[in-house]
């Protein structure tokens, strides 16, 4: 069966960058979209972006652009997220979420999420 | 502020149906089939229920059930359950090759 888990909880300070883990099994790790989708306290979920564990190919969305980094290691089956310059606003869960590389449809498995807090 | 607008709660009592709204633009729900449905219990990840309007994940209840017309997308659950309760999140694939969400749904069974 298809798991994602996911690094445990982080806490930094402002200015800091965290990066966060997401190990799969039970799947063909390059054969499916990796995604990161943060979710604020009692907020709906925010797209951050997606990698290709194959190509190593990214896309990130528009408000993350110059702050994330996707990457992966195919060799464990793992995905990471880099968030720098952390502000309080990005106190949130992270979750890791798969595609199909086929079609842009929906996330079907997700990753249980790893809570990020920013506080000085 | 969410792409995609839902309302903010709705509610219906064991055995109704209940619709849910999600209204976007012609650059992401009315642009693609593409829209997706999630359920969210408390401390829990995001579930899949709809992919693709109106497709169900295998092992997922025939009582729930989606559709689509110009920037708006419907997910619908009939013979409610207890079990329903939770948030409900729309998400649709955009023009610029990423994804939105929309702000959640509190469904209640009363």
């Amino acid at each position: 069966q298809v798991h994602l888990v996911q690094s445990g909880a982080e806490v930094k300070k402002p200015g800091a960058s965290v990066k966060v883990s997401c190990k799969a099994s039970g799947y063909t790790f390059t054969g499916f979209y990796m995604h990161w989708v943060r979710q604020a306290p009692g907020q709906g979920p925010e797209w951050m972006g997606w990698s290709n564990p194959l190509s190593g190919d990214t896309h990130y969305a528009q408000k993350f652009q110059g702050r994330v980094t996707m990457t992966r290691d195919t060799s464990v089956s793992t995905a990471y997220m880099e968030l720098s310059r952390l502000r309080s606003d990005d106190t949130a869960l992270y979750y890791c979420a798969r595609t199909t590389v086929l079609t842009p449809g929906g996330f079907d498995y997700w990753g249980q999420g790893t809570l990020v807090t920013v506080s000085s | 502020q969410p792409a995609l607008t839902q309302p903010a709660s709705v509610s219906g009592s064991p055995g109704q149906s209940i619709t849910i709204s999600c209204t976007g633009s012609s650059s992401d729900v009315g642009a693609y089939n593409y829209v997706s449905w999630y359920q969210q219990r408390p401390g829990k990840a995001p579930k899949l229920m709809i992919s693709e309007v109106s497709n169900r994940p295998s092992g997922v209840s025939n009582r729930f059930s989606g559709s689509k017309s110009g920037n708006a997308a419907s997910l619908t659950i009939s013979g409610l359950q207890a079990e329903d309760e939770g948030d409900y999140y729309c998400s649709s694939y955009t023009s610029s090759h990423s994804w939105v969400f929309g702000g959640g749904t509190k469904l209640t069974v009363l």
